[in-house]
């Protein structure tokens, strides 16, 4: 929540569509972070960019998710096509280089139906 | 590998009674631990974090949490239960301050008035 836009706010999709999540940190820090949370369950980590660079997409189902950030700023996460099981809150966070913690945005709800 | 485990996916206390909220985390070095507040439909905020200073932490409304490595535990509590503490709550454990920040599964606390 500090500083960090993510939008749309919710988005409702048909399986097999393809949708895009933004997400606009504070200018500046280095580290971002994408999270799925699926209802009743704690946010699992999709990938992590320092920078530009990505430093852990090992959970990141790559056949149909992909993640770019822009300039060591803005980033956008994708998925294409979409499955049932996609449907969850999409979380993106941002860690300064004299933070110890992540601050978060408000998320954004997907569901596919 | 880091991992982090919350005992009790629901806890239920009465309006004004002691709150006691569990984690148990792994880490092979000495780790950086929050925890975070998440109200419905919003993302997640910091209630507290342990950094390797005092082993007793004091965050916001109330809440503190005791670091224990012999326990491998940091549990959260807080002495008197309000209405507004019903949540979802979150343990959370990075190796690092610039590393992947790793959840439990999550706590939903109710308080009964």
């Amino acid at each position: 929540e500090a500083g960090v836009a993510q939008s749309p706010r919710y988005k409702i999709i048909e399986k097999r569509q393809s949708v895009a999540f933004w997400c606009n940190p504070i200018s500046g820090h280095a580290t971002l972070y994408w999270y799925q949370q699926i209802l009743g369950q704690g946010p699992k980590l999709l990938i992590q960019f320092q920078n530009n660079g990505v430093v852990d997409d090992s959970q990141l189902p790559k056949d149909r998710f992909s993640a770019e950030r822009l300039k060591g700023v803005d980033s956008t996460l994708k998925i294409q096509p979409a499955k049932l099981e996609d449907s969850a809150v999409y979380l993106c966070a941002w860690r300064g280089q004299m933070n110890t913690e992540a601050f978060f945005g408000q998320g954004t709800r997907l569901t596919v139906v | 590998a880091q991992s982090v485990t919350q005992l009790g996916s629901h806890v239920s206390v009465s309006e004004g009674a002691l709150v006691l909220l569990r984690c148990n985390y792994s880490s092979s070095v000495p780790p950086y631990l929050f925890w975070y507040v998440q109200y419905p439909n919003q993302g997640l905020q910091l209630l507290l974090k342990y950094t390797s200073a005092a082993t007793l932490v004091k965050g916001i409304n109330g809440f503190e949490a005791e670091f224990k490595k012999s326990e491998t535990s940091f549990h959260l509590t807080k002495p008197s239960a309000h209405m507004s503490d019903a949540a979802e709550y979150f343990c959370a454990v990075s190796e690092t301050s610039y590393d992947k920040v790793i959840f439990g599964p999550g706590t939903s606390l109710s308080v009964i008035p």
